[in-house]
């Protein structure tokens, strides 16, 4: 059964950086596409970023240049490197499996994070 | 970036009732549109894929069809469980993006 779950959210002040963390079971992170999707409160969905199986990346003009997707095949692990933090990225953060075309078929609990001083 | 339009953004309708859910595109999208179904503190679960593919395990009332620039999601037979938010998503390019949002509430 394929699982994804989040962890690393949390309150953190305008300016910092976190890292969230979606452990991956059921597949093989290093051979799927794999995303980072946020939804501010009472708001839509907000895709972010994808990795490819080939390393490639995408990312959305709100988060280039401060945020950065990655994996660890050996822990079979996507993160999310997040710095220079605003009050606007407090969000759930998902991580969802899927793309080139498809749906993300799979996606975790979400994890909150609150950017406030 | 590719903007997609939901309409309603909110909808009240009865069991059993029909319902039709509208996606507009900004740019043509070819087929490449999914929907999900988000309940309150859950994560969205998709339903269907490539504008008219559904997904395995989602009961065969939801379809969904078009392509181009205009898509829409229908439940024919509205049941207690479909009462949720239902979003759009292209996949065609990127940045991708999603839909605002149709509220399905409880008439």
């Amino acid at each position: 059964e394929v699982q994804l779950v989040e962890s690393g959210g949390g309150l953190i002040q305008p300016g910092g950086s976190l890292r969230l963390s979606c452990a991956a079971s059921g597949f093989t992170v290093s051979s799927d596409f794999l995303n980072w999707v946020r939804q501010a409160p009472g708001k839509g969905l907000e895709w972010l970023s994808i990795l490819y199986s080939d390393e490639n990346t995408y990312y959305a003009d709100s988060v280039k240049g401060r945020f950065t997707i990655s994996r660890d095949n050996s822990k079979n692990t996507l993160y999310l490197q997040m710095n220079s933090l605003k009050v606007e990225d407090t969000a759930v953060y998902y991580c969802a499996r899927g793309g080139s075309g498809s749906g993300f078929d799979n996606w975790g609990q979400g994890t909150p994070v609150t950017v406030s001083s | 970036d590719i903007q997609l339009t939901q309409s309603p953004s909110f909808l009240s309708a009865s069991v059993g009732d029909r319902v039709t859910i509208t996606c507009r595109a900004s740019q043509g999208i070819r087929s490449y549109l999914a929907w999900y179904q988000q309940k309150p503190g859950k994560a969205p679960k998709l339903l269907i894929h490539v504008a008219s593919t559904l997904q395995s395990g989602v009961p065969s009332r939801f379809s969904g069809s078009g392509s181009g620039t205009e898509f829409t999601l229908t439940i024919s037979s509205l049941q207690p469980e479909d009462f949720a938010t239902y979003h759009c998503q292209q996949l065609n390019s990127y940045p991708l993006t999603f839909g605002g949002g149709t509220k399905v509430e409880i008439k």
